[in-house]
């Protein structure tokens, strides 16, 4: 899980409400990313940031918002605009550097369910 | 429109044997080809990734081999053990940009 924190573990809301999921690192690395994971489904891309106060869009964005005030956080809120919203979050990072291959971080994930 | 395709979607294998998983991509540009694998409730680690510049690469009993004309890419788990038994993604990427992820091979090491 390298240096990459994600909390809580396990979330449950209730329908209709927004839900806002923590993302940490202190890894000094310039992009996060968060991705969806369902069951038998890839990781599919909701946002992601290679700067403070900049983000873009995923595959999957609509429903869900995030902010980059800080270059070690990057906070998820799944809104109730998220029709499904139930299922495991991924949060990652890694560091920006020309000409070389950076691994990719990922954080333990948190599982949202929606009641 | 699916950039990587990865089979099986799941695999039985007995314990010595060898799993293989394969991937498939379209984009030429594709500069990064890594495997990351993953243990139920945990997030996804890097196993061993390649770079297009060679067709073979060894780390322990885990292989990536790679065929740039073929646009394909696969992981082979030699001795393959009850404790491999997870979930194996490949991905791909060009330069900086984002990583984009097959959809999974659950493998399953039975003893």
């Amino acid at each position: 899980d390298g240096g990459i924190t994600q909390s809580p573990k396990y979330l449950f809301r209730k329908e209709g409400q927004n839900v806002t999921l923590s993302c940490e690192q202190n890894l000094n690395h310039d992009a996060m990313y968060w991705y969806r994971q369902d069951p038998g489904q890839g990781l599919r891309l909701i946002y992601y940031s290679q700067i403070v106060n900049d983000f873009q869009k995923g595959d999957i964005a609509e429903g869900y918002s995030v902010s980059r005030e800080k270059k070690e956080s990057f906070p998820l809120t799944v809104t109730s605009a998220q029709k499904n919203p139930t299922a495991f979050y991924l949060c990652a990072s890694r560091p920006i550097l020309a000409g070389v291959y950076n691994e990719q971080f990922f954080g333990p994930g948190t599982r949202l369910t929606v009641l | 429109q699916q950039q990587v395709k990865q089979s099986p979607q799941s695999l039985i294998v007995q314990k010595g044997g060898i799993s293989i998983i394969n991937c498939a991509y379209e984009n030429t540009a594709f500069d990064y080809f890594p495997w990351y694998q993953q243990f139920p409730g945990k997030g996804p680690a890097l196993l061993i990734a390649i770079r297009p510049d060679v067709s073979e690469k060894k780390e322990g009993r885990f292989t990536i081999s790679f065929n740039k004309s073929a646009k394909q890419f696969s992981l082979h788990i030699m001795d393959s053990q009850p404790g491999d038994s997870a979930t194996y993604f490949c991905a791909v990427r060009r330069g900086t940009d984002k990583l984009i992820f097959g959809t999974g091979t659950r493998l399953q090491v039975f003893p």
